[in-house]
């Protein structure tokens, strides 16, 4: 399969802790991104990269997010001091270089206790 | 903020019946994606329209770009229960590739 992997599928942390989830894009693509969905709502951008450049942020990443691709590979999204309202479903997605079809992975549901 | 608004939220139909989820919005996009989302999984992409007035068929699944590229429509035709999940629209616009979602319209089809 070569579609876009996450891992973990799922992290329960406590408040506090730190917490990363890890991506893998289709093999040929060079645009990464990240969303993250709560319940009941569509997702919401975070983040994206070319290659290995970070070239948007959303507002929504926090200074206790940073995200990182360092060989254009694949990426990691860290969440330092996790609060509850962190909790959500962590989405990635990768597309050529059109970036019009985004291709998502299974996500990463975390859970902030 | 641009926003993209999806109607109905929720749907609960019979096998069989047809129905139509709309997507708008007062911006001009470049592209839109409609996805379906199962619980617990990534949403799956189901077509992409960039020209206004496109329409595009998949099996029993109709998609229609607006003219003016601010709205689409999803139209399915035979609802089954395989076509239950929250169906999602997604566009881009000029300058940028991140992805504004909508609302979502949560379909339930009925055996």
């Amino acid at each position: 399969d070569t579609g876009v992997s996450q891992d973990p599928r799922h992290k329960i942390t406590k408040r506090g802790q730190n917490v990363t989830f890890r991506c893998d894009p289709i093999s040929e693509h060079n645009r990464l991104y990240w969303y993250r969905q709560t319940l009941g709502q569509g997702p919401e951008f975070l983040t994206y990269f070319q290659n290995e450049a970070q070239l948007e942020k959303s507002r929504l990443l926090s200074d206790r997010f940073s995200a990182e691709r360092p060989k254009g590979s694949f990426s990691t999204l860290e969440i330092q001091r996790t609060e509850q309202g962190d909790s959500a479903m962590y989405l990635c997605a990768s597309s050529g270089l059109s970036g019009i079809e985004q291709y998502f992975g299974p996500g990463t549901r975390l859970t902030v206790t | 903020t641009q926003l993209l608004e999806q109607s109905p939220q929720f749907l609960s139909i019979q096998e069989g019946e047809n129905l139509t989820v709309y997507c708008n919005s007062s911006s001009v996009f470049s592209s839109l994606q409609w996805y379906r989302q199962e619980p617990g999984e990534g949403p799956v992409l189901l077509v992409t329209v960039v020209t206004g007035g496109e329409v595009k068929k998949l099996k029993r699944l109709t998609f229609q770009f607006g003219d003016a590229r601010k709205d689409s429509s999803l139209h399915i035709t035979a609802a089954q229960p395989g076509d239950t999940g929250l169906y999602l629209c997604a566009a881009t616009t000029s300058g940028t590739y991140k992805y504004i979602f909508g609302t979502g319209t949560r379909l339930k089809v009925l055996a």
